[in-house]
């Protein structure tokens, strides 16, 4: 149990074009979710918390308008890179938290975007 | 969410124990231990997590000093495939923030 899939695994796009990251988990229903972001060697950074059914609250430094987030149902959420550049290459990854007393967190397999 | 200090690298021989120590002297009544780690280019796989208790699965062991204060993941019988970065995180209700762990390689 308690499994996270993100779509796609990897995606390849031109600058200026939008992506559009999926995360579903599968098989517990998830009233907050949270995205990150992982460079080459490094930790991951937590970019945003996704409550569903309102707004996401963003980490300092995290541009909203850039990282757009939605929670529409308690097993879904999307991240959307608008405008992307090649600087927003990264490694991606979700996370969906159990409300099962203790609040685990489970991850997805994240999803790698390369912007040309 | 209290802070976590963990050794940068280990490396553990196959089919042996893997001790992987994590310091969390700040930790307050009510957050838990909780043990992550992440095989390259992969997303982080939930491992184990305690209160208080030692606690044991499938996977691994952990072990939580009586003053809640360090613990300790046990890898019992380390093979080829734990070799990844294992992340201790204290968290009561709230996100799971990494720190920089500690990479684990198993030696054959």
């Amino acid at each position: 149990g308690a499994v996270v899939s993100q779509h796609p695994s990897r995606v390849i796009c031109k600058s200026g074009t939008s992506v559009k990251i999926e995360c579903r988990s599968l098989d517990f229903q998830a009233t907050t979710m949270f995205w990150y972001r992982q460079f080459p060697k490094k930790s991951l950074m937590l970019m945003a918390t996704s409550n569903e059914g309102s707004k996401a609250t963003y980490e300092q430094g995290v541009e909203k308008d850039k990282f757009l987030i939605n929670h529409a149902s308690l097993t879904l959420s999307t991240l959307t890179v608008t405008s992307a550049h090649p600087e927003d290459s990264s490694f991606y990854i979700c996370s969906a938290r159990n409300s099962d007393g203790e609040e685990t967190q489970y991850f997805g397999p994240g999803t790698r975007l390369l912007v040309l | 969410d209290a802070k976590t200090t963990q050794p940068p690298s280990m490396d553990c021989a196959e089919g042996r124990a893997a001790n992987l120590p994590c310091n969390h002297s700040t930790i307050s009544g009510n957050e838990y231990v909780y043990w992550y780690r992440q095989i390259h280019s992969q997303g982080p796989q939930y491992i184990i997590h305690g209160l208080k208790n030692n606690e044991t699965n499938e996977m691994a062991s952990l072990i939580i000093t009586e003053d809640r204060k360090s613990s300790t993941l046990i890898l019992p019988h380390a093979t080829l495939r734990d070799t990844a970065v294992y992340y201790c995180i204290v968290k009561g209700y709230q996100k799971v923030t990494f720190g920089t762990g500690t990479k684990l390689q198993v030696i054959p």
